[in-house]
């Protein structure tokens, strides 16, 4: 089944330790993006990447980081988790960067005390 | 830069009722637009989609149309059921970059 997964899907954690959300997508996809989802806001995209090795910066990339070492895998990196990035976050993939449908994860609930 | 802009919600309708949800952009260039629809407790998943001027897309009973003269969007739907009970999502990909309304909860009452 074509999927994106993402683990894991709760997390609550204490301000300061490092945490990370792991995404892998099974579609040979070379698009992949992390968006977090807050009330009134809608998605704001964390980052993307183009391919491996390739990433970029999306409109609130401050106090995360993001690798692409392989086609399949994007984990989202939280060095020193604070309060404020409490939300739901979403990992999606595409196959083409633009005018594709993108493929959403289930989700991930992180709470940082 | 671009941006969406969508009805806010919450909208209560009853069943079998006509459904409209506004969405309106702004972009430089030639955006594709979407519209995407989350179930509770779920990921997104995409509606339907047009990618360039006076496309309709529809899908499951929707419709909206590229309008690129009133750079809109608009959701359609000629009679809701209470499965449609959900948020909408309206989006603009353009770039890299795909930007995302607020989204707009949407209630059916039996």
């Amino acid at each position: 089944e074509a999927q994106v997964t993402q683990n894991p899907r709760y997390l609550i954690t204490v301000t300061g330790k490092k945490l990370t959300v792991t995404c892998s997508q099974n579609m040979n996809h070379e698009y992949m993006s992390w968006y977090r989802q807050d009330p009134g806001l809608g998605l704001r995209q964390i980052y993307y990447s183009m391919n491996v090795e390739v990433t970029d910066k999306g409109d609130v990339p401050e106090g995360y980081k993001v690798s692409r070492k392989e086609k399949r895998n994007f984990p989202l990196i939280l060095e020193s988790p604070s309060p404020n990035q409490t939300s739901l976050y979403f990992c999606a993939s595409s196959f083409r960067r633009e005018g594709d449908e993108q493929y959403f994860g289930p989700g991930t609930r992180l709470t940082v005390t | 830069g671009n941006s969406v802009t969508q009805m806010e919600g919450p909208v209560t309708l009853s069943e079998e009722a006509f459904l409209t949800i506004n969405c309106t952009y702004t972009a430089t260039g030639y955006p594709s637009l979407f519209w995407y629809v989350q179930y509770p407790g779920e990921g997104l998943q995409l509606l339907l989609k047009a990618t360039k001027a006076d496309d309709k897309g529809s899908n499951k009973g929707f419709e909206a149309t590229y309008r690129k003269e009133t750079t809109s969007f608009h959701l359609e739907k000629g009679s809701v059921q209470v499965s449609d009970s959900a948020v909408y999502f309206c989006a603009l990909a353009g770039g890299f970059k795909t930007i995302f309304g607020a989204g707009t909860r949407l209630f059916v009452k039996a």
